[in-house]
């Protein structure tokens, strides 16, 4: 069974910073991208960026509001993608999805969620 | 950026009926890399048409989605209870990937 699992979400201060992981299980993580998806609550959806999987370099993409503050990365041998936020702002304040497709299929986590407040 | 506008805002419909969601995009979307997700409140997503008019797995044939260009359209042939939620469309042609502001289809 596929499954994604997100964690390390919480309280933090503006200016601060905090690291998001998404264990994967279930399928190759190696070849496959991952991406960032996040909502404020009550609103809608916000691509947040991506990383690809080694055959593309590792490369990642990320929306303006978020870069030059936010780093994807991974470790294929943890099974594991992560996603480091710096400099935090009160309007990063969301759920965080991490979310893979297969196929035809997609997969997301059950979100993690960060606050960002003083 | 491609910015993509649904609608209506909110569908006001009972079990049964049919609804047709709308989904613009300020410019054509490459290759109609356009997708449509629906959200239960609490939940996350789950992709139910890719590349405009492709069903994802799993998903039922009741959905349809048709389109190109910068129009594009989901269609529930017969709204089930489950069917009541929140639909996002899309666009992945191009980077950065971004959604529109939803559809809320709510129980009349």
């Amino acid at each position: 069974e596929v499954q994604l699992v997100e964690f390390g979400g919480g309280l933090v201060q503006p200016g601060g910073s905090l690291k998001l992981s998404c264990a994967a299980s279930g399928f190759t993580f190696s070849g496959s991208n991952f991406h960032w998806v996040r909502q404020a609550s009550g609103k809608g959806l916000e691509w947040v960026g991506r990383i690809r999987s080694k055959a593309f370099s590792y490369a990642t993409e990320y929306a303006a509001s978020v870069k030059g503050r936010f780093t994807f990365s991974r470790d294929d041998s943890k099974n594991t993608a992560y996603l480091q936020m710096n400099s935090l702002k009160t309007e990063d304040t969301a759920v965080y999805y991490c979310t893979t497709t297969l196929g035809a299929s997609d997969y997301w986590g059950q979100g993690t969620l960060v606050t960002v407040s003083s | 950026e491609i910015v993509l506008t649904q609608s209506p805002g909110t569908l006001s419909l009972s079990p049964g009926e049919r609804a047709t969601l709308s989904c613009r995009a300020s410019q054509s979307v490459t290759n109609g890399y356009l997708a449509w997700y629906h959200q239960i409140p609490g939940q996350a997503p789950r992709l139910l048409i890719y590349g405009a008019s492709s069903r994802a797995t799993g998903i039922p044939d009741r959905f349809s989605g048709t389109g190109s260009g910068t129009d594009f359209t989901l269609t529930i042939s017969r709204l089930e209870p489950e069917d009541f939620a929140v639909y996002y469309c899309q666009q992945y042609g191009s980077s950065p990937r971004t959604f529109g502001q939803g559809t809320r289809v709510e129980v009349k």
